[in-house]
């Protein structure tokens, strides 16, 4: 199947500091991506829908302030999370739609700890 | 507001048999159905997506089933082994302009020796 890669795998930072993840697509032009979280033995939690070359829609309750999406080509999504507090640790996992298949991939999640 | 739900929530088989996961959802109008697995502290993979036209897909041991008008999936598992540990997922695309996909609650399988 085709592969989505997210960078970092897992990061630790300070509280108060800005953390970006990176999304890319390796097999596919992706217009529409998507950001979830994921909390321990919970089901995945939409964040946000990026579209290439436009705003992200973000989910009611997630502050598009603090979690700034990028979509800046048809490979790469970027995650910025600013100024990270501990309740910010989470498993962030990105996904891509292949649009020729309609099928929607999964990066391998990101594990974000803030200390 | 559409819901899905997957039956059982956790299930146990001995190595070498044959299951079938349950996958039911309140609204027909679909777009297409796509099953993953999740194993601890991983991504998602993808193992099968019916479109909404479709009534099964198959991909080595695995076999996806659709009856869109009474709202159910099963994923079928053939001759199971400890490998296909994991939690499976089924979520559901809605028809329209809505893009985001709508998950199951999950079933978390283990296939022991």
């Amino acid at each position: 199947g085709a592969v989505v890669s997210q960078h970092p795998s897992w990061v630790i930072c300070k509280s108060g500091t800005s953390v970006k993840i990176e999304c890319r697509s390796l097999d596919f032009q992706a217009t529409t991506m998507f950001w979830y979280r994921q909390f321990p033995k919970q089901s995945l939690m939409l964040m946000a829908t990026s579209n290439e070359g436009s705003k992200a829609t973000y989910e009611q309750g997630v502050e598009k302030d603090k979690f700034l999406i990028n979509h800046a080509s048809l490979t790469l999504s970027t995650l910025t999370v600013t100024s990270a507090h501990p309740e910010d640790s989470s498993f962030y996992i990105c996904s891509a739609r292949d649009p020729s298949t309609d099928t929607q991939y999964f990066g391998p999640g990101t594990r974000l700890t803030v200390l | 507001k559409q819901e899905v739900t997957q039956i059982p929530a956790a299930l146990s088989v001995p190595e070498g048999e044959n299951l079938v996961l349950n996958c039911s959802f309140t609204d027909s109008a679909i777009y297409n159905l796509q099953w993953f697995r999740q194993d601890p502290g991983k991504g998602l993979t993808s193992l099968l997506l019916i479109q909404s036209s479709q009534r099964e897909q198959t991909s080595g041991r695995l076999n996806a089933s659709l009856d869109k008008s009474s709202g159910r999936s099963t994923l079928y598992i053939a001759a199971s082994q400890p490998g296909d540990s994991a939690t499976y997922l089924c979520a559901v695309r809605p028809g329209g302009t809505a893009s985001k996909l709508t998950f199951g609650t999950g079933t978390r399988l283990q296939v022991t020796l």
